[in-house]
C-alpha cells in the first residue's frame, strides 16, 4: 500500500527553539496533506490541511505563525513549530491522499514526538 | 460543532472471543468513513473502510456496519488475537478530504 514516511519520529529541543518536521508521500502525489496532533490518550486533532502550491488552512484556534505549513511539492509537507514551549510537546501526525481520488483511505506516517525542555 | 464519537474508551476481550467496538457519528452529511487503529508512539493505520452507499463491508477477520438511520458504525474484530491490542479509533469524511476522528476504544486482550 502507499507509504507515507515522516521525518524525524523524536525530537528534543530547547525553549524557544524552531523545530522542523518532514511528510512525504513515498509512491504516489498528494496534492493535500494534513498535519495533526494528539497529546496522550486523546484522539487526533487536525491541526492544518497543506495544500501544494497554496497555503496551508488552519483549523480553529490554531496558530498559524506559530505552526508554518510549506508543501512545496506533491510528494513533500513540512510542519515547522516555532519558538517551540514545552507546551507544544506532543504528537504530531501528517497524513495524505492520493491525488485526484475522492473519499479514499488516507495514509499516515509514523508520528513525531516533539519534547520541548 | 459536529463530531464521532466512541461509545466506550476501554475495551477487555479474551483472546479468541469476537470483538465489537462502536462509534457514532453526529454528521449526517458524511458519506465516507474508516476504521483505524494505533499502536503505542505510532501513526494510526488503516483498517478498513465504508462508503455510505453500503451498510456492510467484510476484510480479513473484521467486519464494519453503518447504520445511517442512527449514525453509528462499528467494527467487528472476529477470534481476537494479542496483536489486536490497540486504540481503535473511527473517521468520517463529507467529501472535503478532511477526516474527523473520534475519541478512540483502547482494547485490551487478555490471554
Amino acid at each position: 500500500g502507499a507509504v507515507v514516511s515522516q521525518h524525524p519520529s523524536r525530537v528534543i529541543c530547547k525553549s524557544g527553539t524552531s523545530v522542523k518536521i518532514e511528510c512525504r508521500s513515498l509512491d504516489f502525489q498528494a496534492t493535500t496533506m494534513f498535519w495533526y496532533r494528539q497529546f496522550p490518550k486523546q484522539s487526533l486533532m487536525l491541526m492544518a490541511t497543506s495544500n501544494e502550491g497554496s497555503k496551508a488552512t488552519y483549523e480553529q484556534g490554531v496558530e498559524k505563525d506559530k505552526f508554518l505549513i510549506n508543501h512545496a511539492s506533491l510528494t513533500l509537507s513540512t510542519l515547522t513549530v516555532t519558538s517551540a514551549h514545552p507546551e507544544d510537546s506532543s504528537f504530531y501526525i501528517c497524513s495524505a491522499r492520493d491525488k485526484g481520488v475522492a473519499n479514499t483511505e488516507a495514509f499516515f506516517g509514523q508520528g513525531t514526538r516533539l519534547t520541548v525542555v | 460543532g459536529e463530531s464521532v464519537g466512541l461509545h466506550l474508551p476501554t475495551l477487555s476481550v479474551q483472546e479468541g472471543d469476537n470483538s465489537i467496538i462502536n462509534c457514532a457519528y453526529s454528521n449526517s452529511a458524511s458519506d465516507y468513513f474508516i476504521w483505524y487503529k494505533q499502536e503505542s508512539g505510532k501513526g494510526p493505520q488503516f483498517i478498513i473502510d465504508i462508503r455510505s452507499n453500503m451498510d456492510k463491508r467484510q476484510g480479513q477477520r473484521v467486519t464494519v456496519l453503518l447504520n445511517k438511520t442512527v449514525k453509528h458504525l462499528s467494527l467487528q474484530i472476529a477470534a481476537t488475537q494479542p496483536g489486536d491490542s490497540a486504540v481503535y479509533f473511527c473517521a468520517e469524511s463529507g467529501g472535503d478530504y478532511k477526516l474527523s476522528f473520534g475519541a478512540g476504544t483502547t482494547v485490551t486482550v487478555r490471554a
